[in-house]
């Protein structure tokens, strides 16, 4: 089965870098995704990562390497309003890419 | 506007009282899903549904109906809900080509 690891929390400043891992485990996907949610509410679409290597949107950039069945979030001049939870997902090669699997996502605290 | 539309909002049911949460698109997706989500355990899904009158289970589908009648709607249906099945419920939605899934606001079901 397909499973993504991501740490449970993470805290940072204001103003900081940081980068939130996801680890899977599958058989075979179509990309990693990444989104945001905020204090229970839709989850909202950051960025997505098809091949190799590093995308980048603003603040925010994602990496994956499917040869280290890893990839992760950087978010970058960190703001209070980063404060949410991520969530890292990958679309399932199986099922003709129907499954869409999360991983268990990561509370990222910002301090002032 | 582009949007997933669910409702409720807010739902308390008793054991056993079948009930309906409606989801509906208007961006012409042929791609849309449920999930659940639960302290601890990321979103889960439900159903999804690859377009009309194609649908198929997800990761947690005892329990749950869903019917895909027409593109726009994708209703989740409890024939007889179970207090387990207290959480929060998202709907989501996906254009072929396109990376990222738009989710609705959530429906917070509550079983006593």
């Amino acid at each position: 089965g397909q499973s993504l690891e991501q740490p449970s929390e993470v805290t940072a400043v204001e103003g900081a870098i940081v980068q939130i891992n996801c680890t899977y485990q599958t058989s075979g996907f179509y990309g990693l995704s990444w989104y945001q949610q905020h204090d229970g509410g839709a989850p909202t679409f950051l960025s997505y990562n098809g091949l190799d290597g590093l995308e980048e949107t603003g603040r925010f950039s994602s990496f994956l390497s499917r040869s280290d069945s890893y990839g992760y979030l950087l978010l970058q001049e960190l703001q209070m309003k980063d404060s949410a939870s991520y969530f890292c997902a990958v679309r399932d090669r199986d099922n003709q890419g129907g499954k869409l699997i999360f991983g268990q996502g990561t509370e990222l605290s910002v301090k002032p | 506007e582009a949007q997933v539309t669910q409702n409720p909002r807010y739902l308390i049911t008793v054991t056993g009282k079948k009930l309906t949460v409606t989801c509906s698109q208007n961006m012409n997706h042929e791609y849309m899903s449920w999930y659940r989500q639960d302290p601890g355990l990321g979103l889960r899904q439900i159903y999804y549904s690859m377009n009309v009158e194609v649908t198929d289970k997800g990761d947690v589908p005892e329990g749950y109906k869903v019917s895909r009648k027409e593109k726009r709607n994708f209703p989740l249906i409890l024939e007889s809900p179970s207090p387990n099945q207290t959480s929060l419920y998202f709907c989501a939605s996906k254009t072929p080509g396109r990376d990222g899934y738009t989710f609705g606001s959530g429906t917070r079901l509550t079983v006593v």
